[in-house]
């Protein structure tokens, strides 16, 4: 069975301090990882989408990697505008994503 | 371009009833699918559309089901509703292909009672 486990459940950070999720992964067959944001009383906005180990993709002050068992969410230099849920999914057949439970982000300023 | 439109985006219901949940996906997308989110199981998927036929299903009770029309549109039905279906169901179109990323909707808030 898939499973995603990400970590921590929350993180608080000041502003300007740099950290990251973790999203760790166990799939059969993984046809992609993606990364989302959501802000309360909102669907998930989507970030990333990484495929294979090795892999890195930046937008803004965000950078996502992946490894063969996990993927990093790094992020630099956040803003308070950057609180939200992050949540990590796997890929395995068609749009049937597996969700890990988030990691709930806030930057105070 | 519009993003993914959920109609309703809230609805109380009773025990046993039955409701109706409304989606538009984005313009060109005939993938859509659908999840539900909770507190504590968080998003779980339920199903998937494609070309107006199932493509993937979830391990939800067939009290769930949904259907997809010509124009991409789906709406999904919940039948005798129970109070554990309060969730916030959220759908999410895509091209339909494996490098397609979701794009989800802000989601119908269903609260049974």
């Amino acid at each position: 069975e898939d499973q995603v486990t990400q970590s921590p459940e929350a993180l608080r950070l000041q502003e300007g301090e740099s950290s990251s999720l973790n999203c760790s992964y166990t799939v059969s067959g993984l046809r992609g990882l993606f990364w989302y944001r959501q802000d309360p009383g909102k669907g998930p906005e989507f970030l990333f989408t990484l495929y294979s180990a090795g892999e890195e993709k930046e937008k803004e002050r965000l950078k996502a990697t992946l490894t063969k068992k996990e993927s990093f969410l790094h992020i630099t230099a956040p803003k308070p505008e950057d609180s939200a849920t992050y949540l990590c999914a796997v890929r395995t057949s068609g749009s049937r994503l597996t969700f890990g439970e988030g990691t709930q982000l806030t930057v105070n300023p | 371009k519009a993003g993914v439109t959920q109609t309703p985006r809230y609805l109380i219901k009773t025990r046993g009833q039955q409701v109706t949940l409304s989606c538009s996906p984005i313009s060109g997308h005939r993938s859509v699918s659908w999840y539900q989110q909770t507190p504590g199981q968080g998003l779980q998927f339920l199903f998937e559309y494609f070309s107006e036929t199932q493509r993937n299903k979830g391990n939800f009770p067939g009290r769930f089901s949904g259907r997809q029309f010509s124009n991409s549109r789906s709406e999904m039905n919940v039948s005798t509703l129970e109070l554990g279906d309060s969730a916030l169901y959220l759908c999410a179109s895509s091209l339909g292909q494996d490098d397609s990323p979701l794009h989800f909707g802000n989601g119908t808030r269903l609260t049974v009672t």
